[in-house]
């Protein structure tokens, strides 16, 4: 079974200050890894992606995250936060077989980003 | 393509009412995931379609919750009867699932329940 922990649930940090939430999963499969970010009051949005490739994935606001096989881990890190990116963010894992409880979409608890002036 | 469409966004009801929750999935989407939010047990996963076909629903909390797909684009979540403790905000989200690959799952607004 696959399961994604979210070491931290609350991150707070200065603007322009650099920032790593930090995300670890297991999963007997080869996996695909998601980051996603909630603002008050919405739905879930993409931040990025890893399916395959590169293990350094960029995705918007400036956002990355490395993908690291040995350590199991998927942290997303920005160089430089706004006031804007306080939000709350998620890891997620799936693999890629269908069937049965695989192919599931499985998130982590969360981290809230509270990024102050 | 306007997204994952939920209805209603809000919903207040009494105890012991049916409640039904509704999704539209992006066309073309053959995956379909209901999750439940709240502040203690945060995003969890209580149903996963693939081709119209429930995968699986372990994370279902009881009888009392059923969740159904008619058609490839189109899922209802019902809660019968309704409890207080199910309230939280339900979200659907639906993707592309191929063998080996899948597309990244698009969410809806969610929908806001408070069963009272």
């Amino acid at each position: 079974a696959q399961s994604v922990t979210q070491l931290d649930s609350q991150v707070p940090v200065f603007e322009e200050a650099p920032v790593e939430l930090r995300c670890n999963y297991s999963s007997s499969v080869s996996v695909y890894l998601f980051w996603y970010v909630q603002y008050p009051n919405q739905g879930l949005q993409l931040l990025l992606k890893y399916l395959s490739g590169s293990t350094l994935v960029k995705g918007i606001n400036g956002f990355e995250a490395e993908f690291n096989k040995s350590q199991t881990s998927f942290h997303l890190r920005k160089p430089s936060v706004h006031i804007s990116d306080t939000a709350e963010y998620f890891c997620a894992v799936s693999d890629g077989n269908y069937g049965g409880s695989q192919g599931n979409l499985i998130f982590g608890k969360g981290t809230k980003l509270s990024v102050k002036p | 393509d306007a997204g994952v469409i939920q209805s209603p966004r809000h919903e207040v009801t009494e105890m012991g009412q049916e409640v039904t929750l509704r999704c539209k999935l992006i066309s073309g989407h053959n995956s379909l995931f209901w999750y439940r939010q709240t502040m203690m047990r945060g995003l969890e996963l209580l149903i996963y379609f693939n081709n119209n076909v429930p995968i699986d629903d372990s994370g279902m909390p009881e009888d009392r919750f059923s969740a159904k797909m008619p058609n490839a684009s189109f899922s209802t979540l019902k809660i019968q009867p309704s409890e207080p403790r199910d309230s939280a905000v339900y979200f659907c989200a639906s993707s592309l699932a191929l063998t080996g690959w899948r597309t990244e799952a698009f969410f809806g607004q969610g929908t806001r329940l408070t069963v009272v």
